[in-house]
């Protein structure tokens, strides 16, 4: 069975700073994971996915994410975070459907 | 990518009554799927809906409660019946891309029941 897990349902930044947001997996077959992002009152929107290519996967608005199989983790990072990157992030792998995580949600201060 | 459009994109509704949302896809898609994100959660699986045939439930959601409506490749409706407050929730509409599991979102619907 798939699952995730995301660290931290909250976290705050400066503009400016190293955005990091943390997402570990559990998965008995080769995974695929996905990225979302949540803007108040919107749906979801991919940002990026690994689908067993590049192990560094780049997304939408500067955002990339690595996935170590050692760690069994996938974060995503982007180095200058901007006041329009505040919204809810989920994290989620694929076995057959999709699993999400319980999201984390970026605030950032000017 | 699909372009996703969900009708009503808000409603309150009264306990009791029934609700039925609409998920609009501008091309053929073959899976569809309904998802709840109950205030600040996650988001959950209800059912994959499979045109021409039953939709396929998770565990936890029954035909009775919501029952789905794919009567071709573009089109689906989700109706929450005999509402209760516990249904205030966001339901949201995606599509497969083709690509293994990755999936598009609708805006969703933002219900209240009262």
């Amino acid at each position: 069975a798939q699952s995730v897990t995301q660290l931290g349902s909250h976290v705050s930044v400066s503009e400016g700073a190293l955005v990091l947001l943390r997402c570990n997996y559990s998965s008995s077959v080769p995974p695929y994971l996905f990225w979302y992002v949540q803007y108040p009152n919107q749906g979801l929107q991919l940002l990026l996915k690994y689908t067993s290519a590049a192990t560094l996967v780049k997304g939408i608005n500067g955002f990339e994410a690595e996935f170590k199989k050692s760690e069994t983790s996938f974060h995503l990072t982007k180095p200058s975070a901007h006041m329009s990157d505040a919204a809810e992030y989920f994290c989620a792998v694929s076995g057959g459907k999709l699993i999400f995580g319980q999201g984390t949600e970026l605030s950032v201060k000017p | 990518s699909a372009v996703i459009s969900q009708k009503p994109s808000r409603d309150i509704c009264q306990r009791g009554t029934s609700l039925t949302i609409q998920c609009q896809v501008d091309s053929q898609v073959t899976m569809m799927f309904w998802y709840r994100q109950q205030p600040g959660q996650s988001l959950t699986l209800i059912a994959t809906a499979n045109q021409g045939s039953e939709a396929t439930y998770e565990s936890g959601f029954v035909i009775d409660k919501f029952p789905i409506s794919r009567p071709n490749l573009t089109f689906s409706t989700l109706t929450v019946s005999n509402m209760s407050p516990e249904d205030s929730s966001i339901y949201l509409c995606s599509v497969g891309t083709g690509i293994p599991n990755e999936q598009f979102f609708g805006p969703g619907t933002r219900l209240t029941v009262l």
